[in-house]
């Protein structure tokens, strides 16, 4: 079974351009989870989705960040302008329907550097 | 606030050396605490723990929580070196979000 599958793994940018990320979860799993690990610290939410449905965001600085799932499937994270701070691992993970809170399936994220 | 913290933060250790990994909480409506390996980059489940005392064990890796004192430990013996990783310790808080630690970063020299 593939895992979770980001990509790209590395980007590097000039700071005010614009950024995507995707990510594409195991097949089957209904939640989806972006985010972010900044060095030496642990991952940090950004946003969950259900299906299609984003239930928890508030995590999201919405000014540069969106996200969206539209088929409920893919996903893509978008930052725009990029600023220096926003250096760092964006993590997508997955989940299937009713599983536990802690079965998170992680991808190897997309390594983010602002220039 | 809810938060979660580990230490020490990084560790070297030789191969064969046993090693113990701290991690206390504070978060409202505990239910409970999490262990993550982090290689390179997605971290991969380790162990839940949601009572005190109770030890889960997987081979060389073990991990007890104290609800009492709030904090829990992962211990591993005799280490190698594909030991090496961040060690991540976290809590689902009272609104579902995880909350991770810091990390531990471990290194076993050969």
């Amino acid at each position: 079974e593939a895992g979770v599958v980001q990509s790209p793994r590395y980007k590097i940018i000039e700071k005010k351009q614009p950024v995507a990320f995707w990510c594409n979860p195991i097949s089957g799993h209904n939640t989806l989870y972006w985010y972010l690990q900044n060095l030496g610290q642990g991952p940090e939410l950004l946003i969950r989705y259900e299906n299609e449905e984003a239930v928890d965001d508030s995590q999201l600085p919405k000014d540069r960040f969106s996200a969206e799932r539209l088929k409920g499937v893919d996903s893509t994270l978008k930052i725009q302008p990029a600023e220096l701070g926003d250096s760092a691992v964006y993590l997508c993970a997955s989940s299937p329907p009713q599983a536990p809170l802690w079965e998170q399936y992680f991808g190897p994220g997309t390594r983010l550097t602002v220039t | 606030e809810d938060k979660v913290v580990q230490s020490p933060l990084s560790l070297v250790v030789h191969e064969g050396d046993t090693v113990t990994l701290n991690c206390s909480y504070e978060v409202t409506n505990f239910r409970s605490l999490l262990w993550y390996k982090q290689e390179k980059k997605a971290p991969t489940f380790l162990f839940m723990l949601t009572s005190s005392g109770i030890e889960k064990k997987s081979g060389r890796l073990s991990s007890i929580l104290d609800k009492k004192e709030l904090f829990s430990i992962l211990n591993i013996t005799a280490t190698q070196t594909g030991d090496s990783a961040i060690y991540l310790c976290a809590v689902p808080n009272r609104d579902d979000k995880i909350i991770f630690g810091k990390g531990t970063r471990l290194h076993i020299l050969p």
